[in-house]
């Protein structure tokens, strides 16, 4: 499973969008590309998943450039409660769900 | 889609003792996973638990450690074993929600051995 990267921590404030950079130099062909949230004491739920270009939804955006080394989950006016961890993982299609977790981002959203 | 009950939520135990965590699943899946998450860390995978055949342990992680069950496709059980005041952390199950890397979790067991 293809190593990750991302930093360690961010900040922001009530209302901005904030976009989180995930580094994977080492993806398969055949990974898909995956954030999670985590909320203290709680276990991580799935935000979004994404194989190239752009994938959005109710939550979330995520922006996949051709070379697929890197992605970028864009979060629209953020909230307090947007306040948690952030994982990107990437892992093969099919993979029944074996996940390997990075450090993670630390989202800190400031009123 | 599938819910993921976990318990106990919490328990502090006596360093030496052993305690059982139990994750039900709602609907049939293959595999399930347990995790540990340090205090202040991201998670580590511990192993894999599939029905009907011995789980699969991570490096670093061993069965007489941590025991798991599977008696069917919708529950399954981690035992820490012989516990000491480094196993004290949050323990997660999770099971696959459909294709790619998408999964459930519990809402995790925060264990404090004394």
């Amino acid at each position: 499973l293809a190593k990750t990267t991302q930093p360690i921590s961010m900040d922001s404030y009530e209302g901005q969008e904030v976009n989180i950079t995930c580094s994977h130099n080492n993806i398969a062909t055949n990974d898909y590309i995956t954030w999670y949230q985590q909320f203290p004491s709680q276990g991580p739920r799935f935000i979004i998943q994404g194989y190239k270009t752009k994938v959005t939804n109710e939550v979330a955006s995520l922006f996949i450039p051709a070379d697929r080394k890197s992605s970028t989950l864009s979060l629209p006016r953020v909230s307090l409660s947007d306040t948690a961890v952030y994982y990107c993982l990437v892992g093969l299609s099919g993979n029944t769900g074996k996940l390997i977790f990075g450090q993670g981002t630390t989202l800190q959203v400031k009123p | 889609s599938a819910v993921i009950s976990q318990k106990p939520s919490r328990d502090i135990c006596q360093r030496g003792t052993s305690l059982t965590i139990q994750c039900q699943v709602d609907s049939q899946v293959t595999m399930m996973f347990w995790y540990r998450q340090q205090p202040g860390q991201s998670l580590t995978l511990i192993a894999t638990a599939n029905q009907g055949s011995e789980a699969t342990y991570e490096s670093g992680f061993v069965i007489d450690k941590f025991p798991i069950s599977r008696p069917n496709l919708t529950f399954s059980t981690l035992t820490v074993s012989n516990m000491s005041p480094e196993d004290s952390s949050i323990y997660l199950c999770s099971a696959p929600r459909g294709g790619g890397t998408e999964a459930f979790f519990g809402q995790g067991t925060r264990l404090t051995v004394v």
